[in-house]
């Protein structure tokens, strides 16, 4: 099994809901990722968790909360987004160290 | 031919010809490198990775030739088939924790 989940597909939500974003792997990983990536443009690094601790911050807005409940499972809490956070949320894996960090299909959110 | 402006960059090819995509990277220190294939709606795609201590390696169609004095990497793909339409990223690991970096991206148009 080389896939990386992620739920939902899509998203709509207002500036006022709370949601979560939700990834899967059952690769035995270490280390998982979250990643913002708008039309056109690269994927940003979020966070990166490292044996289920957060190992990397990229200065993001304390309105996306990440959470690590165990080695396979990774979410993306949200709340009182913007609009200009609408974009496609990626979520990745990969060894301890950083090999073939393998990705979910995203989660495309929309924030109005 | 290539072409930089406000979008990604964009590599026309014929079907059936070789494509040579290519990439700048920044961080010296920088070790692992990895091509990913991005199809539209979907995920960021593993194509072939390459350690600092390499210069060449080859996979099935593909060939990543890496350049440690100018910091260039580079994907040819032989014999370009339709299905390679896509955004190809290449990315950066930065030698400090699992920090995955990607390029700007080049779109690859295959003409058939």
């Amino acid at each position: 099994d080389t896939e990386v989940t992620q739920t939902p597909k899509h998203l709509v939500m207002g500036m006022t809901n709370k949601k979560s974003l939700k990834c899967e792997q059952h690769m035995g990983h270490r280390a998982m990722y979250w990643y913002k990536q708008k039309a056109k443009k690269p994927p940003e690094l979020m966070f990166v968790y490292s044996y289920e601790k957060l190992s990397i911050n990229e200065s993001v807005p304390s309105r996306f909360s990440p959470e690590c409940p165990n080695s396979s499972l990774l979410n993306l809490h949200l709340h009182a987004l913007q609009p200009e956070d609408s974009a496609l949320y990626l979520c990745a894996s990969s060894q301890d160290r950083v090999g073939s960090a393998f990705f979910g299909q995203g989660t495309r959110l929309t924030v109005v | 031919g290539e072409s930089v402006g406000l979008h990604l960059p964009t590599l026309s090819v014929q079907e059936g010809d070789n494509s040579i995509i290519n990439c700048a990277y920044s961080n010296s220190a920088s070790d692992y490198f990895i091509w990913y294939k991005q199809e539209s709606g979907k995920g960021p795609q593993f194509i072939i990775d390459i350690r600092s201590n390499m210069d060449k390696r080859q996979g099935q169609r593909v060939t990543v030739l890496l350049n440690k004095t100018v910091k260039h990497l580079s994907l040819q793909i032989a014999a370009t088939q339709p299905g390679d339409s896509a955004v190809y990223f290449c990315a950066e690991n930065r030698q400090y924790g699992n920090k995955l970096v990607f390029g700007a991206g080049t779109i690859l148009r295959v003409k058939s």
